[in-house]
């Protein structure tokens, strides 16, 4: 079992839809979790940081955590074709100092 | 502000040759991480940095891959001989401090291909 699972995908969402991503971890000493934007041969870039339990809402983003159940999810409202990417959830345990990635959900909206 | 340098940004050689890459991290970030990407999957840790420490290189193979960061700033990373399964992209990546990882850049990567 891999340490951070997502859906491979792909995700196909129409335009102006909402997105849902999700992510589960099975180390229970993960604090900080985060969520990157891949667009094909590019390199990560960050989009969502969450830390405690509840929705964390930025623009069309909203990062959910449950730690309970170890689980965190990304929401994109009125899902564009430039949202059109490969999304990485990557977890943060702090007293290991260890960051772990999962392999990404790719997401494509169609217009 | 000037982002995460890295070159080569393409490499290609042949099995049991060596490479090298240079990272360049963000002016100011204590914290430089080198990852592989292998095509279809995340970002895997190799080695992290605090400084010119070692925080974390429990995933690096060790009997062929080395780094280092001198005086806290750029860094190298080495293969030495490198294997057909070490084609991906290396990424560098730094962060004001360790596990800030809402502070973390990444460069723009090399794409090593062995043959």
């Amino acid at each position: 079992q891999k340490e951070v699972e997502q859906n491979s995908g792909p995700l196909s969402v129409p335009e102006g839809a909402i997105a849902s991503l999700n992510c589960t971890y099975s180390d229970r000493g993960s604090q900080s979790f985060f969520w990157y934007r891949q667009y094909s041969g590019k390199s990560p870039e960050l989009i969502m940081s969450i830390y405690s339990n509840g929705d964390k809402e930025d623009g069309r983003f909203t990062a959910q955590l449950n730690k309970a159940s170890q689980y965190v999810s990304l929401l994109i409202r009125d899902s564009q074709p430039s949202d059109s990417a490969t999304y990485l959830c990557a977890v943060y345990n702090t007293n290991a100092g260890k960051s772990t990635f999962g392999d990404g959900t790719t997401l494509t909206v169609k217009p | 502000e000037a982002g995460v340098a890295q070159s080569p940004r393409y490499k290609i050689i042949e099995k049991r040759q060596s490479v090298a890459f240079w990272c360049n991290p963000i002016s100011g970030h204590a914290t430089l991480y080198w990852y592989q990407q292998i095509l279809g999957q995340g970002p895997k840790l190799l080695i992290q940095f605090q400084n010119n420490g070692v925080v974390d290189d429990s995933q690096l193979p060790k009997d062929r891959f080395s780094a280092e960061r001198l005086k806290g700033v750029d860094s190298t990373l080495k293969i030495q001989p490198a294997k057909l399964e070490d084609s991906a992209v290396y990424l560098c990546a730094s962060s004001l401090a360790a596990g800030r990882l809402d502070t973390q850049y990444f460069g723009p990567g090399t794409r090593l291909t062995v043959l």
